[in-house]
């Protein structure tokens, strides 16, 4: 596609559900990425994938919080059993290069969870 | 561990006066720099980067930015601000070889008539 797409953009669920997040990159792009943003605050990094592999996933608040990437396309982003601190705007981003920093990061419009 | 710092939360700027953000990192070695702009329910846009060579990069919508390693700093700037400029700007540094980025915690921008 023309862009990163993500969906939903809006979600709302009850503490202690699960939910998920999908993002669908540019097309042909080999990197990936999940950042958090947190209400007036910049994101955070919470994960990469270069093709189908995780490569890191270091910024994981916990271990309620996985992604996937199966085919090196499409990922999701899965929250188990939510808390209210995971409400946040869940940013996409996708890159063209193999961990190379000089290719730029494309990021979607996000999915913004909120947990009542 | 890298680290950005955009000391002003917001800035209010007449429409055709010049802008300038600020923006200061820590990092040991040469940082990939970026700005990006993220408009209300939006992602982020990028708005431009350096990697290396002229200190002095040019980006979209008439912005630039001037790396100064002496200072750690990575300041945007545009000549004559437009109202549609009002947004939330993000500095962020990579590090070399590893695609993450580190993000500020941005700095809002209103423009007034």
């Amino acid at each position: 596609g023309a862009g990163v797409s993500q969906s939903p953009r809006y979600k709302v669920a009850k503490r202690g559900q699960d939910v998920a997040l999908r993002c669908d990159p540019i097309s042909g792009h080999v990197s990936l990425f999940w950042y958090q943003q947190a209400l007036g605050q910049g994101p955070e990094f919470l994960t990469y994938f270069q093709n189908e592999a995780q490569l890191d996933k270091s910024g994981l608040p916990s271990d309620r919080f996985f992604a996937e990437r199966p085919e090196g396309s499409v990922s999701t982003l899965k929250i188990q059993r939510t808390q209210q601190e995971d409400s946040a705007v869940y940013l996409c981003a996708s890159s063209l290069g193999q961990g190379s920093s000089n290719q730029p990061q494309h990021f979607g419009d996000g999915t913004r969870l909120s947990i009542l | 561990a890298q680290s950005v710092t955009q000391p002003d939360i917001h800035i209010t700027v007449s429409e055709g006066a010049s802008l300038e953000l600020r923006c200061n990192y820590s990092y040991g070695a040469t940082p990939y720099l970026f700005w990006y702009v993220q408009s209300p329910g939006q992602g982020l846009q990028l708005l431009l980067k350096y990697f290396s060579g002229d200190t002095l990069v040019q980006g979209i919508k008439g912005f630039e930015a001037e790396f100064k390693r002496s200072q750690s700093s990575f300041n945007l700037r545009k000549p004559s601000v437009h109202w549609s400029d009002a947004a939330e700007y993000f500095c962020a540094v990579a590090h070399t070889g590893f695609q993450k980025l580190v993000f500020g915690t941005g700095t809002r921008l209103l423009v007034s008539p």
